[in-house]
């Protein structure tokens, strides 16, 4: 059974400060795809992870997938309080279903 | 408007009833999902469909039951409502092809109280 373990789970971080939030996984996967949601809000799609190596960049965040460690990353530089959210990874399970992480909750302070 | 649409947006209901969650899609896609969150639990898969005809069981399917009545509909009912069901439930769709396979697209959700 396929487990996704997020770390950390909360984060309260200063603006201009840079962290990164870990998503490992416990089976074979090769796509793995990042969300943020704002409290009471849907989940909106970030990063789509597609092979081992991959990395893709917006704005400030920053996603990398290494299939070999079943580990993806989500980098923040100089963060800024409007990234202040809930950002799930969710790994492919086969071909047909997505497992999420529990999210982390990302604050940050002025 | 939106891709993925939910009603109603915010239900209270009493143990007991049977309530139904509809989700509607413009986006044109076969498959659709069911989820529910709960604090500190991440997203849980109730149940998903690949095109009308297929129906299957996700992780936390007891108590749910679903029809999917077209490509575009598909309803979550709750036979008979308690109250650890109350949660946020969100509809989402994707699209097999292309290179963004499986990708995710979610409503609006709904938040079930149930008392």
């Amino acid at each position: 059974e396929l487990k996704v373990e997020q770390n950390p789970l909360f984060l309260s971080m200063q603006e201009g400060k840079n962290y990164t939030i870990y998503c490992n996984y416990s089976t074979t996967s090769d796509r793995l795809y990042w969300y943020r949601q704002d409290p009471g809000k849907s989940l909106e799609s970030l990063f789509v992870l597609l092979s081992n190596g991959a990395v893709k960049q917006e704005g400030r965040l920053m996603a990398s997938l290494d299939t070999k460690a079943r580990l993806s990353t989500l980098h923040i530089t100089a963060a800024v309080h409007d990234l202040s959210a809930t950002y799930f990874c969710a790994v492919l399970q086969g071909a047909q279903k997505l497992v999420f992480g529990q999210g982390t909750r990302l604050t940050i302070n002025p | 408007d939106a891709d993925v649409t939910q009603t109603p947006r915010n239900r209270i209901t009493k143990t007991g009833k049977r309530i139904m969650l509809e989700c509607s899609q413009t986006k044109g896609h076969d498959r659709m999902y069911w989820y529910r969150q709960d604090p500190g639990l991440g997203l849980r898969l109730i149940y998903y469909s690949f095109d009308v005809k297929d129906i299957n069981k996700g992780e936390i399917s007891d108590g749910y039951s679903v029809s999917r009545q077209a490509q575009a509909k598909f309803s979550l009912s709750l036979e008979s409502a308690i109250p650890n069901q109350t949660a946020l439930y969100f509809c989402a769709t994707s699209d097999p092809q292309g290179a963004a396979y499986n990708e995710q697209f979610f409503g609006p959700g709904t938040r079930l109280t149930v008392l």
